[in-house]
């Protein structure tokens, strides 16, 4: 059973438009959630966390939102870039001595 | 500082094979975790090892097994290889162990496993 739902495979966006990217999750221990960039041929990089006691974290052009209600998060990029073009994978985790656990990933593509 | 490096990047088995992956954290990284990605499950957890004892280990079958040496590099092996067993196999390294996600992980580009 898939604990952290990313529900859209794939997502195309303008170049200088929103790109939101969703994320569900079912188990409510979790309470740190993460999104990683990955591009071909290489391993996911860190972009933006988030607490449970927070329902938002900004860095630059990424805000990552999460409705702990709705057990629902997104990833906003304001405004979006060619460079952004790759998938989004979703992870989070419990309290303690847990592993993260990650959605399927959104490929994003940010067309010029 | 090297990032993550793993060997090698790309193999080919068949069936009923084995098979070695190697993992080289970041200098000074003493926890070293490893993960699946296919396109149908995303990334899954295999295990983590810290001080060369795994602390953690994913729902994977005893076919997957690890280890880590005193240096921090860490190997896995997947006996008996199965058509399923194809995908990227991906090494993760932090300094210390993970602690609900909050320690960050530096990912190395993966090992690409096809079995034939």
């Amino acid at each position: 059973d898939q604990q952290v739902k990313q529900n859209s495979p794939s997502l195309s966006v303008q170049e200088g438009r929103i790109s939101i990217l969703n994320c569900d999750y079912t188990n409510s221990m979790f309470d740190y959630f993460l999104w990683y960039k990955k591009y071909p041929a290489e391993g996911p990089t860190f972009l933006i966390s988030i607490s449970s006691i927070k329902d938002k974290n900004e860095d630059g052009r990424f805000t990552v939102f999460l409705n702990k209600s709705a057990k629902h998060l997104s990833l906003h990029i304001v405004p979006s870039q060619p460079g952004d073009s790759a998938v989004y994978f979703c992870a989070a985790s419990a309290p303690g001595n847990t592993p993260l656990v990650f959605g399927k990933g959104t490929r994003l593509s940010v067309i010029a | 500082k090297a990032g993550v490096t793993q060997t090698p990047r790309y193999l080919i088995k068949t069936r009923g094979q084995q098979v070695t992956l190697s993992c080289s954290p970041i200098s000074g990284h003493r926890s070293v975790s490893w993960y699946q990605q296919t396109p149908g499950q995303g990334l899954q957890f295999l295990f983590e090892y810290f001080s060369e004892t795994q602390r953690n280990k994913g729902n994977f079958p005893g076919r997957f097994s690890g280890r880590q040496f005193s240096n921090s590099r860490s190997e896995m092996n997947v006996s008996t290889l199965e058509l399923g067993d194809s995908a990227l196999y991906l090494c993760a390294s932090s300094l210390v162990p993970l602690a609900g996600g909050i320690n960050e992980q530096f990912f190395g580009p993966g090992t690409r496993l096809t079995v034939l």
